[in-house]
């Protein structure tokens, strides 16, 4: 059981907008920056999104975060089958005084 | 360009110990906290420890804590993680992860990953 709580799957078709849920409480997302990777089949995890809305150096627009309160949500538009991976949110958890991840959502382009 | 290389990965028995060692380029280490992540197979991801650039603050995840260990050398360039105690379900590939853990909280680079299995 994860500390942060991601839907398992989410699905659209191509060019479509999607977006994907983060839950924590207060001593985690409520509280600190929270981060987004994502995870093509076979490869490393790569970040997406950093403290809560920035996209790193070569992350197109077409990735955005956003936070509200103690809940995360990563979108994603114009969707391509390229983006079909695993995403992850990520925080700290001042009560645990550890990283925390989600349990990740599978991303399916229809 | 920055690259992180694990290496030290293996098959090991229940009990038994390794030493995972992350080889850093491109980049000034020594000025950069490290943090090692491990996922299980078919599973998501799991923090396993966080080491300062001075070495001056670590932490670990409450499932490894007293079995593993943290280093670095800056003259090096390099992380380690003394795993020792291993149990079954410390199986998984180990990733090392440049990126600080407060106040922003993001690693962004990892490296390819080294894998541990834990098997009599």
């Amino acid at each position: 059981q994860s500390v942060l709580t991601q839907p398992p799957s989410v699905s659209a078709a191509p060019g479509q907008k999607v977006t994907i849920s983060c839950s924590g409480r207060s001593s985690n997302i409520g509280n600190n920056y929270v981060s987004w990777y994502q995870q093509l089949p076979g490869t490393a995890p790569k970040l997406l999104i950093y403290d809560n809305n920035k996209r790193p150096s070569g992350i197109p627009d077409r990735f955005s975060g956003s936070k509200s309160g103690t809940s995360a949500t990563l979108g994603i538009t114009g969707l391509q089958t390229g983006d079909e991976a695993d995403y992850y949110c990520g925080t700290w958890d001042s009560s645990l005084s550890a990283v925390v991840f989600g349990g990740g959502t599978k991303l399916t382009v229809l | 360009e920055v690259q992180l290389v694990e290496s030290g990965g293996g098959l090991v028995q229940p009990g038994g110990s390794l030493r995972l060692s992350c080889a850093a380029s491109g980049f000034t280490f020594s000025t950069y906290g490290m943090n090692w992540v491990r996922q299980a197979p078919g599973k998501g991801l799991e923090w396993v420890s966080y080491i300062s650039s001075s070495t001056s603050t670590i932490y670990y995840a409450d499932s490894v804590k007293g079995r593993f260990t943290i280093s670095r050398d800056n003259a090096k360039n390099s992380l380690y993680l003394q795993v020792n105690s291993l149990r079954d379900e410390d199986t998984a590939v180990y990733y090392c992860a440049r990126g600080m853990v407060l106040p922003y909280n993001f690693f962004d680079y990892w490296g390819q990953g080294t894998l541990v299995t834990v098997s009599s």
